[in-house]
């Protein structure tokens, strides 16, 4: 697609459910990032795939957060057992590669409320 | 700690004015800084992307300065328009680490008024 994709853009979960987070980067990009980004507050690095390698995921605030990409291009942000410290937008983002000029491509985000 | 300080945090202008806005950050070793445009329940958008060579980029209305050795960066809008009105966010890298863990700064929402 023409731009980073994300689904749901909105979802409300009951305290304790599970919830998957889906992002659709733009075709042809290597590199895809997941932020948590509460309201008021810049986003918050979470974790940083490199085609399927999970390279960096020190961002992940517990081990209830896990995400995967297990064929390089769709990736799957997944939220166990959620709280309601978890509701926040959940921003993926990806890039052609990790080159410092590079720019990095936004979606519009999931809006996670945890009640 | 690495850190980006923005100001002000939030600032009313009129159409057609021109403002400045305030990036401070603590993050090192600096790689590079990117100004963002974040519209109310939109991602971010990339503005301008900085080196420690670059002192200034513009991109159409948009001027972005960094000084490196004062960890400062400004980011100048001119002729204000009505579509200006969003937040501005501050992002900072630093040297060897993952491309995607930037310093995010909490962002100048900015006002456009007619």
């Amino acid at each position: 697609g023409a731009g980073v994709s994300q689904s749901p853009r909105y979802k409300v979960a009951k305290r304790g459910q599970d919830v998957a987070l889906r992002c659709d980067p733009i075709s042809g990009h290597v590199s895809l990032f997941w932020y948590q980004q509460a309201l008021g507050q810049g986003p918050e690095f979470l974790t940083y795939f490199q085609n399927e390698a999970q390279l960096d995921k020190s961002g992940l605030p517990s081990d209830r957060f896990f995400a995967e990409r297990p064929e390089g291009s769709v990736s799957t942000l997944k939220i166990q057992r959620t709280q309601q410290e978890d509701s926040a937008v959940y921003l993926c983002a990806s890039s052609t590669g990790i080159a410092i000029g590079n720019t990095i491509y936004f979606g519009e985000g999931s809006w996670l409320t945890v009640v | 700690k690495n850190q980006v300080e923005q100001s002000p945090q939030s600032l009313i202008i009129l159409e057609g004015k021109n403002c400045t806005l305030q990036c401070n950050y603590t993050v090192s070793p600096f790689s590079n800084l990117r100004w963002y445009k974040q519209d109310t329940g939109r991602g971010p958008v990339s503005l301008t992307i900085m080196t420690f060579s670059e002192n200034t980029k513009s991109n159409g209305r948009y001027t972005a300065t960094l000084d490196a050795d004062t960890k400062q960066s400004s980011l100048h809008i001119t002729a204000s328009q009505l579509s200006d009105s969003a937040s501005y966010i501050c992002v900072v890298s630093a040297k060897g680490s993952t491309l995607g863990r930037l310093y995010f700064g909490r962002g100048t929402q900015l006002t456009v008024w007619p």
